[in-house]
């Protein structure tokens, strides 16, 4: 039982380029999201799933697509990368997404775009 | 606009003795507050959480305390151990999303 896995770890874009960020979890959760981590500012919420084929924005949905085919992974894609995307890259998965479900999160990704 | 502030960014304790975390939100409607605890190069992991029904939540050296009236919560550890030290995070949720504060980073000195 691996939890929620996140690849890369870390990455290095320059302005423009496009990438994933994978998610993955083996807990069978309903329930996925991202997060972002800046300084100063927190956890922010990205975009969130229910379950697979939903997907809903959450506070800072701006330059960021989800899709989620399968209940196990949850992609996050960034079209067209800019600076102030640089941050930590934080996956989560709870079980039906209710606020008593206990959220396990993965390992992050530390992203920089030049 | 944050829902959830963690007004101290950092706070210093001496093994044993207590660590108190503050955190204070803006929507009286919150009903539900969670604490996670964060280890450099770590994803969040859940503490402890406390619904708006009651006023303390306990768990072994962890009590969470729920003011509503003065919309602020506080995370208690006693006694403080160095494994303790981590960023701190007080939460809340609307629906399914979540909002999560600036964190608070504990150092407990040996």
């Amino acid at each position: 039982n691996a939890g929620v896995t996140q690849t890369p770890k870390f990455q290095v874009l320059k302005t423009g380029q496009s990438m994933t960020l994978q998610c993955a979890q083996d807990m069978n959760h309903e329930y996925m999201s991202w997060y972002r981590q800046d300084p100063g500012m927190g956890l922010r919420l990205i975009h969130y799933s229910v379950g697979a084929g939903i997907t809903d924005q959450g506070e800072v949905p701006n330059g960021y697509n989800v899709s989620r085919s399968t209940t196990e992974d949850f992609p996050l894609r960034l079209l067209s990368a800019a600076p102030s995307q640089t941050s930590v890259y934080f996956c989560a998965s709870s079980y039906e997404g209710r606020y008593t479900d206990t959220q396990y999160f993965g390992p992050g990704t530390r992203l920089t775009v030049l | 606009d944050q829902q959830v502030k963690q007004n101290s960014p950092s706070l210093s304790v001496q093994e044993g003795r207590i660590s108190i975390l503050n955190c204070d939100y803006t929507n009286s409607m919150f009903d539900y507050f969670l604490w996670y605890k964060k280890y450099p190069a770590e994803g969040p992991t859940f503490l402890i959480s406390i619904s708006s029904i009651k006023d303390k939540n306990e768990d072994g050296r962890f009590t969470v305390f729920l003011n509503k009236s003065a919309k602020h919560l506080s995370l208690h550890i006693v006694p403080s151990q160095p494994g303790d030290s981590a960023v701190y995070f007080c939460a809340t949720h609307t629906g399914n999303q979540f909002y999560f504060g600036t964190g608070t980073s504990l150092t407990v000195i040996p």
